[in-house]
């Protein structure tokens, strides 16, 4: 198994510029979770999603961000427009949801860098 | 969420075993203690978690005070690999999406 992919690995753009991350979960997994990590603020649940559908977004910082599932192999973060404090590492996971049990897959991470 | 409380930085010896602790005094009765680590430049990857009993796998051992209130993560003999942020986390099973709420982790510095 390739495990969690995200594309691209790194990204650079400009201030009010259109970026979208993406990310290929774990086949046969039926979560699937967004994270943004920055030096100052940690590691932070942006949103989740079950079973293809958003179940918590609270964690999503604005209207500049959203996300969508489409299918259970695919997913994507959209960031528009974007600004410099959204530079971070944001990482999608995982998880085959059995109880309390199931452990999260995170990918490699994409770095991001609004300039 | 229930919180967790870390040291923020521990030190170790190449092959010495080192203990991780974590207090969650808040802990509700179906609370689950996981544990994740992240290794530089890489996501959090899982690896122990628990309920009640103690917990071996082939990563760690886990131990949980009887009263659940504390837990220890115990790797057996620490390796330079081993150099990461141990996150200690409770997950609620009342509502089985699978949450998690990082802290800020305990960063473990191995020493050859």
């Amino acid at each position: 198994d390739a495990g969690v992919i995200q594309s691209p690995r790194h990204e650079v753009t400009e201030m009010g510029q259109e970026v979208t991350l993406r990310c290929k979960p774990i086949s046969g997994h039926n979560s699937l979770f967004w994270y943004r990590q920055t030096m100052m603020r940690g590691l932070e649940l942006l949103i989740y999603f079950n079973n293809n559908v958003p179940i918590d977004d609270s964690g999503m910082p604005e209207d500049r961000f959203s996300a969508k599932m489409p299918n259970a192999s695919f997913s994507t973060l959209k960031i528009q427009p974007s600004e410099p404090r959204d530079s971070a590492v944001y990482f999608c996971a995982s998880s085959l949801i059995l109880l309390a049990g199931g452990e999260q897959f995170f990918g490699p991470g994409t770095r991001l860098t609004v300039l | 969420d229930a919180k967790t409380t870390q040291p923020n930085s521990m030190e170790s010896n190449e092959e010495e075993p080192v203990h991780l602790p974590c207090n969650h005094s808040t802990i509700s009765g179906t609370d689950y203690i996981h544990w994740y680590r992240q290794l530089p430049s890489q996501g959090p990857e899982y690896v122990i978690h628990g309920l009640t009993s103690n917990v071996n796998n082939r990563m760690a051992s886990l131990a949980i005070a009887e009263d659940r209130k504390s837990s220890t993560l115990i790797l057996h003999r620490a390796t330079l690999r081993d150099a990461a942020v141990y996150y200690c986390i409770l997950r609620g099973s009342s509502s089985n999406t699978g949450k998690l709420i990082f802290g800020q982790g305990t960063t473990l510095q191995v020493k050859p």
